[in-house]
């Protein structure tokens, strides 16, 4: 696609429920990031993937966490047992030459009620 | 010590003036440095990149790099109403970027 595509743009689930948000990169871009952004803060890592394998998974918070990235393309962040405090914006970036910028998708806002 | 820090602002610019932006960081190994762009509700967008010393300039924007000290600058010369947004410093270090937590910026009309 032209751009990086995430869906869906906004998610309202209740306190323990299970969310996925997906991430539709640039086509051939083989590397994908996910960033966390917070209300005044700047977008925090979670998990880089390069191709299918996730390369630096430092990032994610906790076990209730967790990102795949199947065929090298498509992204899925997962997050099980959520609590109000994954409440953010999920961001996901990717590009191709390590170390060269990414491009930003719009963004997921996720609200925990 | 913050990897990536920032002046949070908010910094108020006259229009027509120059806004100076300042980022320091952390990781000497550091490789590469990035200003992004980050309009109210909206992802941030890569607006400069820099990765030697020295100045790089696209237009109105001009970003400073000083490895020895640690320290990257954006300037934006002849600010306009629609430069207000907040800048986010961004450095690659050991395969991700590191983001600062962005400066608001307004221009004044």
């Amino acid at each position: 696609g032209a751009g990086v595509s995430q869906t869906p743009s906004n998610k309202v689930t209740e306190k323990g429920k299970y969310v996925e948000l997906r991430c539709d990169p640039i086509s051939g871009h083989t590397a994908l990031y996910w960033y966390r952004q917070s209300l005044g803060q700047g977008p925090e890592f979670l998990i880089y993937f390069q191709g299918t394998g996730a390369a630096d998974d430092s990032g994610l918070p906790n076990d209730r966490f967790f990102a795949v990235r199947p065929e090298g393309s498509v992204s899925t962040l997962k997050i099980q047992r959520t609590e109000r405090g994954d409440s953010a914006v999920y961001l996901c970036a990717s590009g191709n030459d390590r170390g060269r910028g990414y491009t930003f998708g719009s963004g997921t806002r996720l609200t925990v009620v | 010590q913050k990897e990536v820090e920032q002046n949070s602002g908010p910094l108020s610019v006259p229009e027509g003036a120059i806004a100076s932006l300042n980022c320091t960081y952390s990781d000497r190994g550091s490789q590469s440095f990035f200003w992004y762009r980050q309009y109210s509700g909206k992802s941030p967008e890569l607006i400069m990149s820099i990765y030697s010393n020295g100045d790089k300039e696209d237009g109105r924007f001009t970003a400073q790099l000083n490895k020895a000290s640690q320290y990257v600058s954006l300037l934006i010369r002849d600010s306009q109403p629609s430069d207000s947004a907040t800048y986010l410093c961004a450095v690659f270090t050991k395969e991700k970027l590191t983001f600062g937590t962005g400066t608001r910026l307004t221009i004044i009309p």
